[in-house]
């Protein structure tokens, strides 16, 4: 089966910091990867997706950065970070060329910036 | 562009059925979906219903679907205090399998 793992759960960085939350899915190949960002516990914002290794597509303009260094990694990325970029993040996935399909979730990372 | 809304905030006693709306505008979905958000959790996929459907029903939950006025609820039977959580109404947006277009959710709260 299917399973996805997200890391770290929680971090508090200091402005100004880097960043770097990954993401891995076991048990497909050639998934679509998403990044998505979760401000205030309302609302998902699509930050990135991927259709394949090295392949990122950026929603809206941002302080952060994704890369697929791997067909089942997914990166997200700051060098500096900024007080706006606190929130829950979400990796997700779901089969490649396939419309319409369920997307599943990572469990989440919480980014305090402070 | 697409979009799907959702009332915000929805209050029950327990025991008491639930239901949430959620209204779209992309007349090409084959698919709707409910997500469910358990508070400082993932998203899970809760049900969802295929486009050529009125209804489905899946133990204490029952989705409906009206095509017609772009309508989809969510109705919890019985409902409990582990059904507590942000619940999103999510289209797949058949023009773009992956741009996913998400409702605010519905954050139920399911007082004693």
């Amino acid at each position: 089966s299917q399973t996805i793992h997200q890391w770290p759960a929680t971090l508090v960085q200091p402005v100004g910091s880097p960043l770097s939350l990954e993401c891995t899915v076991e048990g497909t190949s050639n998934p679509n990867l998403y990044w998505y960002r979760q401000a205030a516990g309302r609302g998902l914002q699509l930050l990135f997706y991927s259709v394949g290794i090295g392949q990122i597509s950026s929603e809206v303009p941002q302080n952060l950065s994704a890369s697929r260094p791997q067909d089942r990694q997914f990166i997200l990325s700051s060098k500096k970070l900024l007080l706006s970029d606190s929130g829950f993040y979400l990796c997700a996935w779901n089969p490649g060329q396939t419309q319409g399909r369920t997307i599943y979730f990572g469990e989440g990372s919480w980014l305090t910036v402070v | 562009g697409e979009d799907v809304e959702q009332s915000l905030f929805l209050s029950v006693r327990e025991g008491d059925s639930s239901v949430i709306n959620c209204t779209y505008t992309d007349s090409s979905s084959t698919y709707l979906y409910w997500y469910k958000q358990e508070p400082g959790a993932g998203l899970q996929l809760l049900t969802y219903i295929f486009s050529n459907m009125d209804m489905k029903q899946d133990q204490r939950l029952t989705v409906l679907l009206n095509k017609k006025d772009k309508h989809l609820s969510l109705r919890i039977a019985d409902t409990q205090t582990g059904d507590s959580a942000i619940y999103f109404c999510a289209d797949p947006n058949a023009g773009n399998n992956r741009k996913l277009i998400w409702g605010l959710g519905t954050s139920l709260a399911v007082n004693p």
